[in-house]
């Protein structure tokens, strides 16, 4: 079964602080890689895609090593507004092609 | 509206009842997901449907979950003689097309719970 791993968290940031986190996939024949935000009782929402030479968008850092098979999510200057669930989404097999992790919990501090 | 809509967002029923949650995507997008999420979880792949093709149910549960898309567009995710472990957060997800490359739209989703 291909698995996503995220660290659940939560991180506890305060605000204006750099936060990174990151997510492990074990197929390595997966093709896309995308950030989702999933705010509390709310549906997930598209943060980004997660290209080969990384991207940004921005305070939002992506990057993807294949090599090591994990993505990261890099945030700066952090706002109380980034309080959410992060979760990683990989493609790549399967009829679905979409697996997604756990998530990882983020919380901004004043 | 624009967005994915789904109905009823709560439901609450009793153990052993039929219940029948409604989908319906943005217009125009070709594919079309059910995804349940229980508390604390992540997102578990329930079944996809794509255009025309047959759908993809290798993610339902049981067989007492069943869906289907008529028409290309609404679609009805039905769980039969409902069970405690069936209460989740049911969401529906559209995308123009196949998701591995096109980003998919949530809609707000159906707070399903079984007494």
């Amino acid at each position: 079964r291909k698995e996503v791993e995220q660290d659940p968290g939560p991180f506890n940031v305060p605000e204006g602080a750099t936060v990174a986190f990151n997510c492990t996939y074990s197929n390595s024949a997966s093709q896309s890689f995308f950030w989702y935000r999933q705010d509390c009782r709310k549906e997930p929402k598209l943060l980004m895609s997660v290209y080969s030479s990384g991207n940004e968008d921005g305070r939002f850092t992506a990057q993807l090593n294949r090599a090591s098979q994990y993505i990261s999510l890099l945030i700066r200057d952090s706002k109380l507004s980034d309080s959410a669930t992060y979760l990683c989404v990989v493609s790549g097999g399967g009829a679905d092609g979409l697996t997604f992790g756990k998530g990882t919990h983020l919380i901004i501090q004043p | 509206g624009a967005g994915v809509s789904q109905s009823p967002s709560n439901k609450v029923t009793e153990k052993g009842k039929d219940v029948e949650l409604r989908c319906d995507p943005i217009s125009g997008h070709t594919a079309l997901y059910w995804y349940r999420q229980s508390l604390g979880q992540g997102l578990e792949f329930l079944i996809y449907f794509q255009g025309n093709s047959a759908p993809d149910k290798s993610g339902l549960p049981s067989d007492r979950f069943s869906a289907e898309r008529t028409g290309g567009s609404v679609s009805t995710l039905t769980i039969q003689r409902t069970q405690q472990e069936d209460s989740a957060v049911y969401l529906c997800a559209s995308s123009l097309g196949p998701a591995t490359n096109e980003k998919l739209f949530f809609g707000s989703g159906t707070q399903l719970s079984v007494l």
